[in-house]
């Protein structure tokens, strides 16, 4: 069974750090990792995809990288800003039993401080 | 990105009645939609895969014939909560991808509250 852990649960930054979000999976038998970030009471924005064969992926001030082997992957954000402030979650997808699956991680909740 | 449509975004009823929301790919063909719940401070849980063209496949736990999935067509997947009680009060998520290594883009949600 697939199991999605994220670490810290919760992170309160000043504005202008940069940041690193944790992500680690115990089956590394995946298709993709994705990241999103999800505002209260709002359903979820893509952030970045990284396919299994492949170790990063940018967009803008994000930075997500992936080791299959190891079962991690992190989300880095570069020069954060108060509107970054939301819940961020990793999911990886995976062939189970024929069909596929996505599996959550329960979220970091960023909070960047003016 | 792909847009997924999502509807309604919040809907109230009686207990006992039954709720269908509809999860839509606006400009894309999505083979495959997942749905969704979650509860409050808790990670997303998967309730069901489905295949356009195929009966969803349910994880286990989740009511087959309490939360009906239905994917007639490329573009449109449905889930029914029938006879809605109040425990399940929640918020409902779908999301639709093209194929297995593409990206899964998701609905707004749909704040479900059953009086």
């Amino acid at each position: 069974k697939q199991e999605v852990t994220q670490i810290p649960a919760a992170l309160s930054v000043p504005e202008g750090e940069n940041l690193v979000l944790n992500c680690s999976f115990t089956d590394s038998a995946i298709y993709n990792l994705q990241w999103f970030r999800q505002d209260p009471g709002k359903g979820l924005t893509s952030l970045l995809l990284i396919q299994s064969s492949q170790r990063e992926q940018t967009s803008g001030r994000l930075n997500a990288s992936l080791d299959k082997s190891s079962g991690r992957s992190t989300l880095y954000i570069a020069a954060s800003q108060p509107g970054d402030s939301a819940t961020y979650l990793c999911a990886v997808r995976r062939d189970s039993g024929g069909y596929q699956k996505v599996t959550f991680g329960i979220g970091t909740k960023l909070q960047v401080i003016p | 990105g792909a847009v997924v449509s999502q509807h309604p975004s919040r809907v109230i009823c009686k207990s006992g009645t039954s709720v269908k929301i509809e999860c839509r790919s606006l400009d894309f063909q999505a083979t495959t939609m997942f749905w969704y719940r979650q509860f409050p401070k808790k990670s997303l849980m998967l309730m069901a895969t489905s295949n356009e063209g195929s009966k969803a496949t349910y994880e286990q736990g989740v009511e087959k014939d309490k939360f009906l999935i239905n994917h007639a067509s490329l573009t449109l997947s449905t889930l029914t909560v029938t006879s809605a009680h109040p425990e399940d009060s929640s918020f409902y998520i779908c999301s639709a991808s093209q194929g297995k290594n593409t990206e899964a883009f998701f609905g707004q949600g749909t704040r479900l509250t059953v009086v």
